[in-house]
Order: structure tokens, then sequence, then C-alpha cells
């Protein structure tokens, strides 16, 4: 079975600053995306980014970047820039081409602060 | 493109009462998905449809819990004989299904409370 683990509960960072989120997985699926999702205080999750498994180079969207180490299931997320609006839960996710779902971590609380 | 719609926003209801949530996904997708989530945790899946057709259930979801997605647009889900533990957000979600192409959009999700 897939699980996604991240270690962080929370976590903080000032204004213009750089910050990375962490998030491993166990899976023994050789074909495989994995997402970020971003969700505001009471408001709806949104998709921040995605990588696919096959690609080995890491996805980027603007401000925000991702670590994809594939050997050591390792997908982090660096937010540069910080701005006051990332202040939410990010939760790390992994899915697959062969299971409509996707599998959730617990999310990390990350506050950006002035 | 209005986005994925949930209704209600709220429901507070008793223990042992029936409860009915509705979900109005993007136009041109195929897939809906249900989840659950409870405070401090990730969304855990309920179920999803392709279509019209169910095509997986978690074991999250007890016979008590059934879904519907009649005319392969909008959905429902609906709890029976409502327990304490049900109580969470249930979050909807669509796709349009495409090989190595997942991306979900979330709707803003039912808040249950069950008393």
């Amino acid at each position: 079975a897939q699980t996604v683990t991240q270690s962080q509960p929370e976590m903080s960072v000032q204004e213009a600053e750089t910050v990375t989120l962490s998030c491993t997985y166990d899976t023994s699926e050789n074909n495989y995306y994995l997402f970020w999702y971003k969700q505001p205080p009471s408001r709806q999750m949104i998709l921040v980014i995605r990588q696919e498994a096959y690609k080995q180079q890491n996805a980027t969207e603007n401000r925000f970047s991702v670590n994809f180490q594939k050997a050591a299931k390792s997908f982090s997320l660096k937010i540069s820039d910080s701005q006051l609006g990332d202040t939410a839960m990010y939760f790390c996710a992994f899915g697959t081409g062969s299971q409509g779902n996707l599998i959730f971590g617990k999310g990390t609380k990350l506050s950006v602060k002035p | 493109d209005t986005g994925v719609s949930q209704d209600p926003r709220h429901k507070i209801t008793k223990r042992g009462q029936n409860v009915t949530f509705r979900c109005d996904p993007i136009s041109e997708h195929n897939r809906l998905y249900w989840y659950r989530q409870t405070l401090g945790q990730g969304p855990e899946f309920l179920t999803y449809f392709q279509n019209e057709a169910q095509l997986e259930k978690s074991r999250l979801l007890s016979d008590r819990f059934s879904a519907e997605r009649p005319k392969g647009s909008f959905s429902t889900l609906e709890i029976q004989r409502t327990e304490q533990g049900d109580s969470a957000m249930y979050l909807c979600a669509s796709s349009t299904w495409g090989q190595f192409n997942e991306k979900l959009f979330f709707g803003s999700g039912t808040q249950l409370s069950v008393l």
C-alpha cells in the first residue's frame, strides 16, 4: 500500500524568505505522479505543483519548485520569496495511473510572518 | 467555469438522522471524487465515479454511506443513521481523466457536525 508522510506539522517563515516543506512516500509502483496542494484557512484546496515520476527534471511554478529524489522517495516543496498569502495548510499527495484516487499526507501548516 | 460547488456548506444534525450532500463538478469533467477530512488530517478517499459509474469505494465507506451520480453530472452523498464519528469536512473534487494527467479541482466542502 502506498503511504505519504509529512514530518513537519507546522512551520513558519518570514515574509520574503525561503522555506522548504518535506514529504516522503512509499510505493512499489514505477509510474506515478506527485502533487502539492494548498488549503488556505476556510478556503478550498488548490493545486500548487505536480511532478511526473518519469521526468527527471524538477517541476517549477513561479515561486514554487520541488526537489524530487525518486530513489530516496522524497518530494520536497520550496517556496521562494514567501508572501503572506502563502499562509495555508500544504498537503503532499500521491497518485498512479492505475488507481483513481490520490493519497494525501497529513499536511504541514505554514505561517508566513510579516 | 464556475468551479466545483458543494451544498450545503454547513450541516448540523442529531445522531441517528440521515443527511444528504450535493456536489456539482466542473461541467466537462468526467470524474468525480468524494473525500473526507477530519481536523488536522489530510483528505481521505471515500469513492469516485467516472461518468455515472462508481468505480471504486474505500473501506471507509461503510454501508451507511451511499453515493450516486445518476446522469454523470452532479453527485449526492447520503449518510444514514449518522454517528458522532461522521463529523468531518466532506470534500468533492472533479477531474478530466487522461493518461497520467490526474489533476483534481476541489470544492469548498460540506462541514458536517453530528450532535
